[in-house]
């Protein structure tokens, strides 16, 4: 059980900001929100976390709601090379393994 | 950046063989993971492994897998007797902390087992 729900599809336009949303409402206090995405033919690739504030990589930024029960993966510009499925995940302090729902999987087009 | 090395990248055998995956983690990395993902479906964990032994494991990984770090460089996920259900995209993957404390995980392109 993955415990985060996201939406199967999003589309957007190449140079465009995108919004990726992931409710998890029953988070606790101590769990990680991890971001993963996976292009096709590719193993997942990292691509940012937090804990309670917002935070920022060169990949994207992380907006995590103050009750923290959703976040939401924002990039930047989008470019055809970020067309993947976008993995939104929870990760407790007292495990080590990752629990992949089905993700969003996010077209972009020229 | 340093990368999780995966070989072979496709394997095939027959159903009732032995198949050994093999993984170079980066190098400074302390804990190891096998993940599959079948074809279509999520990605779903194995196995973790620390201090040469096994810290977390799956339903999935049940007497028929086996992890071992030969040396120090080498990961390797053992199936002892195929099933045609094994077929899947195997991913190895390391990190230096453990994934459940603030560290980021890297993932290897995987090695597509396919039992004939």
């Amino acid at each position: 059980d993955a415990k985060t729900t996201q939406p199967n599809s999003m589309e957007s336009n190449e140079e465009e900001p995108v919004h990726l949303p992931c409710n998890h409402s029953t988070i606790s206090g101590t769990d990680y929100i991890h971001w993963y995405r996976q292009l096709p033919s590719q193993g997942p690739e990292y691509v940012i976390h937090g804990l309670t504030s917002n935070v920022n990589n060169r990949m994207a930024s992380l907006a995590i709601a103050e009750d923290r029960k959703s976040s939401t993966l924002i990039l930047h510009r989008a470019t055809l090379r970020d067309a993947a499925v976008y993995y939104c995940i929870r990760i407790s302090y007292n495990t080590d393994k990752l629990i992949f729902g089905t993700g969003t999987r996010l077209q972009v087009f020229p | 950046e340093p990368e999780v090395t995966q070989t072979p990248s496709h394997q095939v055998t027959q159903m009732g063989q032995e198949v050994i995956l093999r993984c170079v983690p980066i190098s400074n990395h302390l804990y190891f993971y096998w993940y599959r993902q079948i074809l279509g479906q999520k990605v779903e964990f194995l196995v973790s492994f620390y201090n040469n032994e096994i810290s977390e494991k799956s339903e999935i990984f049940d007497d028929q897998f086996s992890v071992e770090r030969p040396d120090g460089s080498n990961f390797t996920l053992k199936i002892r007797s195929t099933k045609l259900e094994d077929s899947a995209m195997y991913f190895c993957a390391s990190n230096q902390e453990g994934a459940g404390f603030n560290e980021k995980l890297f993932f290897g392109s995987g090695t597509q087992l396919s039992v004939l």
